[in-house]
């Protein structure tokens, strides 16, 4: 079965940093770009960052240049977010998302983030 | 990064049609920003519909299709159903790996 897995969320002061981490399992992990996209309660999807297949490619949204880093280990068949300065903007459900075709086609269950004090 | 728009609210009766948009503040959609449209119920994540502006997902009934409509990207429900009724989003990418996502649509079926 395609599938990703996220996890690393939790509570975290402002601030603060976090790991997202995402297991992919069920096909072939090297050959698909991958992108993080989050939630804000009440609100809609927020793209936050790619990563290319191979890696060299990465882009984020203004919303988070700066104090964001996505990586992959395609060895581990894992993709990562380096959350930094973390702020109350930044409390979401955090996807894990394949990139196929312009098509955000497999979605994990997401990963809780919430920046209080 | 660009603003893009969607109505924030549609009704349709069961059995009607609706055309639900997706633009930019300014600027015109084509189809080299690969449009996509998710739909997505409460608690879970969102899923597919359409990408690449008309290709209709694996398991996606045939009543969704997709188009590019004047300056803007179009997702048509013919026949809605009550179970259609969900929060619609439309994705548009920008080049470069990057993307944008619109403020939804939420529409109701009655």
């Amino acid at each position: 079965e395609v599938q990703v897995v996220e996890s690393g969320g939790g509570l975290v002061q402002p601030g603060g940093s976090l790991r997202l981490s995402c297991a992919a399992s069920g096909f072939t992990f090297s050959s698909y770009s991958m992108n993080w996209v989050r939630q804000a309660p009440g609100k809609g999807p927020e793209w936050v960052s790619y990563i290319h297949n191979s890696g060299p490619i990465i882009s984020y949204a203004d919303s988070v240049k700066g104090r964001f880093t996505i990586s992959r280990d395609n060895a581990k068949n894992s993709l990562y977010l380096q959350m930094d300065s973390l702020t109350a903007e930044d409390t979401a459900v955090y996807y894990c998302v394949r990139d196929y075709n312009y098509n955000f086609d497999v979605w994990g269950q997401g990963t809780v983030v919430a920046v209080s004090s | 990064q660009p603003v893009v728009t969607q109505e924030p609210s549609f009704s349709v009766s069961p059995g009607g049609t609706v055309t639900l948009t997706c633009g930019f503040s300014s600027g015109s959609v084509s189809t080299y920003n690969y449009p996509s449209w998710y739909q997505q119920t409460p608690g879970q994540a969102p899923r597919t519909l359409i990408y690449t502006t008309n290709t209709r997902s694996s398991g996606v009934p045939d009543r969704f299709s997709g188009s590019i409509l004047g300056t803007k990207a179009a997702l048509t429900i013919t026949g809605a159903q009550a179970d259609d009724e969900s929060d619609y989003y439309c994705v548009l990418y920008m080049g470069s790996g990057n993307w944008v996502f619109g403020g939804g649509t939420k529409l109701t079926v009655l």
